[in-house]
């Protein structure tokens, strides 16, 4: 059963840090992973999707990348900002073709002014 | 476009009464999803639909039933709630199974007493 485990639990930085996010996972058997950002109260929202062909992917001030092999994906956020400040969360698809999303609890980013 | 729509927002029902969770999207998707996300334990899969005309059960979907209804729709159904279904519940989309970005709903809070 693929397990999600995403460090640290918590972090709080000044604004202006680059900051890593880490997320490990025990099946390597992934199509895709996908990292997510949630407001209190609020949805989920999707920051970048990384195929399993792909080492990494950017948008903007982030950047994801995938080692399938060592079941490991990191998400770089560069120039931290107060309105970065939410919970990350990250979430491989299971093996076989539904698509299923497995969930890390996240991480959860105060970035202060 | 609206992307993925809920209804309620937010729902308290006494032990032992029923009511179905809305979900639809406007993205043409083929597979959509229900989660629920409690405190500490991350969103875990309830059931999900990978095309029109099927649905399959997830982690967790005793006390639940689901209907897709058509491409666009996909209700959650809860027969005799019970406190234990106190929680967050999302609905996502994808284009297809293991194939693309899930997209999220802003969720529907319900409270079992």
């Amino acid at each position: 059963k693929q397990e999600v485990t995403q460090i640290p639990a918590a972090l709080s930085v000044p604004e202006g840090e680059n900051l890593v996010l880490n997320c490990s996972f025990t099946d390597s058997a992934i199509y895709n992973l996908q990292w997510f950002r949630q407001d209190p109260g609020k949805g989920l929202t999707s920051l970048l999707l990384i195929q399993s062909s792909q080492r990494e992917q950017t948008s903007g001030r982030l950047n994801a990348s995938l080692d399938k092999s060592s079941g490991r994906s990191t998400l770089y956020i560069a120039a931290s900002q107060p309105g970065d400040s939410a919970t990350y969360l990250c979430a491989p698809t299971s093996g076989g073709s539904q698509g299923n999303l497995i969930f890390g609890k996240g991480t959860k980013l105060s970035v202060k002014p | 476009n609206a992307g993925v729509t809920q209804t309620p927002k937010f729902q308290v029902l006494k032990t032992g009464q029923s009511m179905t969770l809305q979900c639809a999207q406007d993205m043409n998707h083929n597979s959509m999803y229900w989660y629920r996300q409690d405190p500490g334990m991350g969103l875990r899969l309830i059931y999900y639909s990978a095309s029109e005309g099927t649905t399959d059960k997830g982690e967790v979907p005793n006390g639940y039933n689901v209907s897709r209804l058509n491409k666009r729709e996909f209700s959650l159904r809860l027969e005799s709630a019970a406190p234990s279904q106190t929680s967050v519940y999302f609905c996502a989309s994808m284009p297809l199974a293991g194939d693309g970005e899930q997209f999220f709903g802003p969720g529907t809070r319900l409270t079992v007493l």
